[in-house]
């Protein structure tokens, strides 16, 4: 078990430019969640995939978020046209099936910083 | 919609000392309860959970209670460490959802 693993760790990027950060799962854990959290505050969820299918989407995923999970492994989370809103930590996190799915690992996030 | 809050921080305790943070909760059903931690440097990790009323969820010698009547599920421990330093998250799952709510997070500072 080596854990969620996030790349990169952080990331600095002028405002109006794309970034993609990746996320890959503990293996076998066929659930997989993006949040995000800016300084001082919770976690807030973002979407979630179970296996390759994204089933869940918050209403702060605007239409320059874009989330995949291609074969059922690896995610990645894409933000065009950066703003400086979009400045925070972004969170993975994932878990098995079935009845201990409550329990959610998670990596140690991508801090991203748009200038 | 669902929410958690938290008594804000830094919450500062001297070794030994006992220690309460207090969570409270907002939502429809009979929700799941969470407290999360995450120690400087780190991924947050489940600290304990509790699942129905009444339950009380326990680790390293943390404990917490879901009291449904006062919508609360505090944190407690009766003497902390310096390890204890860290970040904690009070979290809900609504049994209609696959997500969590988190709080906004204590932060603890244990001094020797």
């Amino acid at each position: 078990d080596t854990g969620v693993s996030q790349d990169p760790r952080h990331k600095i990027t002028k405002r109006g430019q794309n970034v993609t950060f990746r996320c890959d799962p503990i293996s076998e854990h066929n659930r997989l969640y993006w949040y995000r959290q800016t300084l001082g505050q919770g976690p807030e969820f973002l979407t979630y995939f179970q296996n390759e299918a994204q089933l869940e989407k918050s209403r702060l995923l605007s239409d320059r978020f874009s989330a995949e999970r291609p074969k059922g492994s690896f995610s990645t989370l894409e933000i065009q046209r950066t703003e400086q809103g979009d400045s925070a930590m972004y969170l993975c996190a994932s878990s098995p099936d079935g009845a201990t799915n409550e329990k959610l690992f998670f990596g140690s996030g991508t801090q991203l910083s748009v200038l | 919609g669902d929410s958690v809050t938290q008594m804000e921080g830094p919450v500062t305790l001297s070794e030994e000392a006992f220690l309460t943070i207090n969570c409270t909760y907002t939502a429809t059903g009979y929700p799941s309860l969470f407290w999360y931690v995450q120690y400087p440097g780190e991924g947050l990790q489940l600290l304990l959970k509790a699942t129905k009323a009444d339950d009380k969820g326990s680790n390293k010698g943390f404990e917490a209670t879901y009291r449904k009547e006062t919508t609360s599920f505090h944190l407690e421990k009766g003497s902390v460490q310096v390890s204890d330093s860290a970040v904690y998250f009070c979290a809900l799952r609504n049994n209609a959802g696959n997500m969590l709510t988190f709080g906004g997070g204590t932060r603890l500072m244990v001094k020797p």
